[in-house]
């Protein structure tokens, strides 16, 4: 059984840039959630995707978009890049969309640094 | 916002039990009470998780007050690999999903 993976493991852009951040569930997972982790904080729900759609999103703007595939695997999006979205995003994946149940299984996480 | 409130850091002998409270004085009737921990440029990983009763398993135990207002992480033999930020957080259920809310967390150092 694979875990959350997720590419790249760093990256650096610039301001006004636009990038793309990939991650492929564990096997057998049809959810998919993602968090940016600002340095010295807890991590900050972004948006969920559950069978491709988006079913729950936090306080982000909209130039922070995502995707998830037929095969569960998902990118987040980010346009117009500013230097607050220096971060740590984190995947995660969870077999269930229910209330309160399941546990999620975090990925290493993308370093983003916004020059 | 986050909805629980954890010291800051933490300290506790190798082979010790490390006990870190958590207070959540306004956790709803069906929210869960969930604790993950963070190693050092890790993704969070995910501990135990409680509604009422208290909980065990083979990493740590989980005492929940009958008030449900806080609770405890209780890891009963602390090594140096448990050294990273411990996080309490209440599970939110709005508009069909479940994201989790995380606060600032606990950093325990455990020490030889």
């Amino acid at each position: 059984e694979t875990g959350v993976t997720q590419s790249p493991t760093h990256l650096i852009k610039t301001r006004g840039q636009q990038v793309t951040l990939r991650c492929s569930s564990q096997s057998g997972h049809n959810t998919v959630s993602w968090y940016q982790q600002a340095l010295g904080q807890g991590p900050q729900f972004i948006f969920q995707y559950y069978r491709e759609e988006e079913n729950g999103r936090g306080n982000f703007p909209p130039r922070f978009s995502g995707l998830q595939f037929p095969n569960y695997s998902s990118e987040l999006n980010v346009n117009a890049l500013e230097l607050d979205d220096s971060a740590l995003y984190l995947c995660a994946s969870s077999s269930r969309v229910t209330l309160n149940t399941g546990e999620l299984f975090f990925g290493e996480g993308s370093r983003l640094t916004v020059l | 916002d986050a909805k629980t409130t954890q010291p800051t850091s933490m300290d506790c002998a190798e082979g010790r039990a490390a006990n870190l409270p958590c207070n959540h004085s306004t956790i709803s009737g069906n929210e869960y009470v969930y604790w993950y921990r963070q190693i050092h440029s890790q993704g969070p990983q995910y501990i135990i998780h409680g509604l009422k009763n208290n909980e065990t398993n083979e990493m740590a135990s989980l005492i929940i007050t009958e008030d449900r207002k806080s609770s405890t992480l209780i890891l009963p033999h602390a090594t140096l690999r448990d050294t990273a930020v411990y996080y309490c957080i209440v599970s939110v259920f709005s508009g069909g999903y479940n994201k989790l809310i995380f606060g600032a967390g606990t950093r325990l150092a455990v020490h030889p």
